[in-house]
């Protein structure tokens, strides 16, 4: 997965928890991404970073945060966890986002919430 | 904004040819991508066409018309291992991420 990893792989939340997942990658590519995947709607972009203390919303950021404060980590973090946030959340580096460049993604975090 | 389109179930024998089509409609284009995905994992690169025509990779190829806002992926020589979703993404020309259509499911049968 080029060089791209997700912690955890599986979690297990009560609604209104909070929880932190963490990419990391040593490509020291400049884009990172996260997505989530649900069923019957493919993948829907979250946030992404163009640079180390950058962030930006994508197409479904409610109820997420992101922090990128070193090159090589993007935390996407739920302060209080609902159902509908169970999902599959993959995330995605990019060296640049020029139209050859293509995104490459890590293995997924499976997280369901009660 | 992208509206990205593509069958959501295909059946294909082993050995035989399938063609996965993608629509799109967008304000502007900065290149198409196909992934695939097999179930439980991440999805992986196979090819982006940003020009009209056919790229050939192998046993895959993927063709583009920008004009038609059209785009396939060509599987031969089908495997087992090549039942998987195949995703369609548009890289919007003003945008840093990639546009995904829902993908398509390909069953291949013995």
């Amino acid at each position: 997965n080029a060089g791209v990893t997700q912690t955890p792989k599986f979690r297990v939340l009560k609604t209104g928890q909070s929880m932190t997942l963490l990419c990391a990658q040593d490509m020291n590519h400049e884009y990172m991404y996260w997505y989530r995947q649900d069923p019957g709607m493919g993948l829907r972009l979250i946030h992404y970073s163009v640079g180390e203390g950058t962030t930006a919303k994508g197409e479904v950021p409610d109820g997420y945060n992101v922090s990128r404060l070193k090159k090589q980590n993007f935390l996407l973090g739920l302060e209080s966890a609902a159902p509908s946030q169970t999902s599959v959340y993959f995330c995605a580096i990019c060296p640049v986002a020029g139209y050859t460049d293509t995104q490459y993604f890590g293995p997924g975090t499976r997280l369901t919430v009660l | 904004g992208q509206n990205i389109d593509q069958p959501t179930e295909m059946t294909a024998t082993e050995g035989a040819i399938v063609q996965i089509n993608c629509t799109y409609q967008t304000s502007g284009f900065n290149g198409l991508f196909w992934y695939q995905q097999h179930a439980g994992e991440a999805p992986t690169f196979l090819s982006y066409n940003v020009l009209d025509g056919l790229e050939e990779k192998g046993r895959f190829s993927s063709f583009l018309s920008r004009s038609k806002g059209y785009s396939y992926l060509l599987l031969k020589e089908l495997q087992m291992k090549d039942s998987a979703s195949y995703l369609c993404a548009v890289r919007p020309i003003s945008g840093y991420a990639l546009n995904f259509g829902k993908g398509t499911s390909l069953l291949v049968t013995p």
